[in-house]
């Protein structure tokens, strides 16, 4: 049963320390994207690569938020340095390249920034 | 661009009764459509997607959905509703299925005994 893994499930950390979020996208799959969700925005997309390629990393604070794919079986999200309105879950998601294909998400990560 | 509305943060019904959780969309592109379902402390689980074939899609769980083009809405539902069936729904829009979901707001299903 092929699903997309992440890693940690829990993160609780200070203001101003950095914060790693892993991604294992499902095999073959070759579209990863990060979703944010909270209450007050609700899900929203932080970026997405295609073939490891970033193609659109619009929703994410430049200056703070950087995601990269060092490998096709791997993405990361780093926060540096962290806030308190960082606090959310972060969901990460992976499909193929059909237009029909369908999003499988992970179980996110609970992030908590004190 | 696309947006997602769902009408609704909140929905209860009694167990056995109809479950309709609505959904109007904006897009100028045809969409595609999806009903995603999350469960707490769990990722989205896909319920249902429409991807121009067939306008009335069928799900897992017993759910289905309408595409009607006419109204801009993608609907769900579901004939007898189920304890089990109690979480968060999500309506989302794009614009191809390896492009970005805008989602909607999300209702939530309580299902009273």
């Amino acid at each position: 049963d092929a699903r997309v893994t992440q890693t940690p499930r829990h993160k609780v950390t200070e203001m101003g320390q950095e914060v790693t979020m892993r991604c294992q996208p499902i095999l073959g799959h070759n579209t990863v994207f990060w979703y944010r969700q909270t209450m007050m925005q609700g899900l929203e997309l932080l970026a997405y690569f295609r073939n490891r390629a970033p193609l659109d990393d619009s929703g994410m604070p430049k200056d703070r938020f950087s995601a990269e794919m060092p490998d096709a079986t791997l993405a990361t999200l780093k926060i540096q340095p962290s806030e308190p309105r960082d606090s959310a879950v972060y969901f990460c998601a992976s499909g193929g390249q059909g237009s029909t294909d369908t999003q499988y998400f992970g179980p996110g990560t609970r992030l908590t920034v004190l | 661009a696309q947006s997602v509305t769902q009408l609704g943060s909140h929905v209860s019904v009694s167990e056995g009764a109809l479950v309709l959780l609505r959904c109007n969309y904006s897009s100028s592109v045809p969409p595609y459509l999806f009903w995603y379902v999350q469960y707490p402390n769990q990722g989205l689980q896909l319920l249902l997607k429409y991807t121009s074939a067939a306008t009335l899609v069928k799900g897992i769980n017993g759910f289905e959905a309408e595409f009607k083009k006419s109204e801009t809405s993608f609907h769900l539902t579901k004939p007898s509703a189920h304890m089990s069936d109690a979480a968060e729904y999500f309506c989302a829009v794009t614009q191809s299925g390896n492009t970005p979901l805008v989602f909607g707001k999300g209702t939530r299903l309580s299902v009273i005994a």
